[in-house]
């Protein structure tokens, strides 16, 4: 079975320091699917990247970058000089090609709650 | 604009109750989706649906059922069966083909208080 873990329940950090969100998952299935999502105060979810298990490349998108290590299961999710905006839960999450009768079923971990002190 | 939205953000239910929550979309997604979150908690999966007129159970289903009559709809009933069901409630979609269905779109969501 899936399963996601982010290890970190809350984080704070002062304006303009960079801070790394952990998530690690498994899966039995070499195909899958990794996802980030953004939860602010308002409770929508908001899709930051998704990550094929085929394309090992890290990626950058302004200050978010986000590092897929196959041989650690992790993929970690990093923000560069945080600002009070990014306050939110940060979700990772899992979704393996065939996951149970051709659906395509997301497993979420437990969150990271994101503080970013002014 | 096209997007998911939920109706009521906010409903109080008494107990014994059951009671409706409403999801709909634009997106012209052919699945969707339904998840329960609670506090320092992730979501969880109650039912989801590939097509019209078809759905399955997800990993918490007892206590709720589902309908989806139409595509554009997914109406979630919370019955009295269900023993907590004071949490948040999020509805997504998601497209079609492979890349598409692994890429779901979140509503703004309905917290329900059982009174």
């Amino acid at each position: 079975a899936q399963k996601v873990t982010q290890a970190q329940t809350e984080i704070s950090v002062v304006e303009k320091e960079d801070v790394t969100l952990d998530c690690v998952y498994e899966t039995r299935d070499t195909t899958y699917y990794l996802f980030w999502y953004k939860q602010p105060p308002s409770g929508e979810l908001v899709f930051l990247i998704r990550r094929n298990s085929f394309d090992e490349q890290n990626e950058i998108s302004g200050r978010y970058s986000w590092n897929f290590q196959k041989s650690t299961s992790s993929f970690n999710f990093t923000i560069t000089a945080s600002q009070v905006v990014d306050s939110a839960v940060y979700f990772c999450a899992l979704s393996e090609l065939y996951s149970g009768a051709g659906s395509y079923q997301l497993t979420f971990g437990k969150g990271t709650k994101l503080s970013v002190i002014p | 604009d096209g997007g998911i939205t939920q109706s009521p953000k906010y409903l109080f239910r008494k107990e014994g109750q059951n009671v409706t929550l409403s999801c709909e979309q634009n997106l012209n997604h052919d699945a969707m989706y339904w998840y329960r979150q609670d506090p320092g908690q992730g979501l969880r999966l109650i039912y989801y649906s590939q097509i019209v007129n078809d759905f399955q159970k997800g990993d918490i289903a007892e206590g709720y059922s589902v309908s989806r009559e139409k595509k554009e709809s997914f109406p979630l009933t919370v019955t009295s069966a269900q023993k907590n069901p004071t949490a948040f409630y999020l509805c997504a979609s998601s497209g079609p083909g492979t890349e598409n269905r692994n890429e779901q779109f979140f509503g703004p969501g309905t917290r329900l208080t059982v009174l």
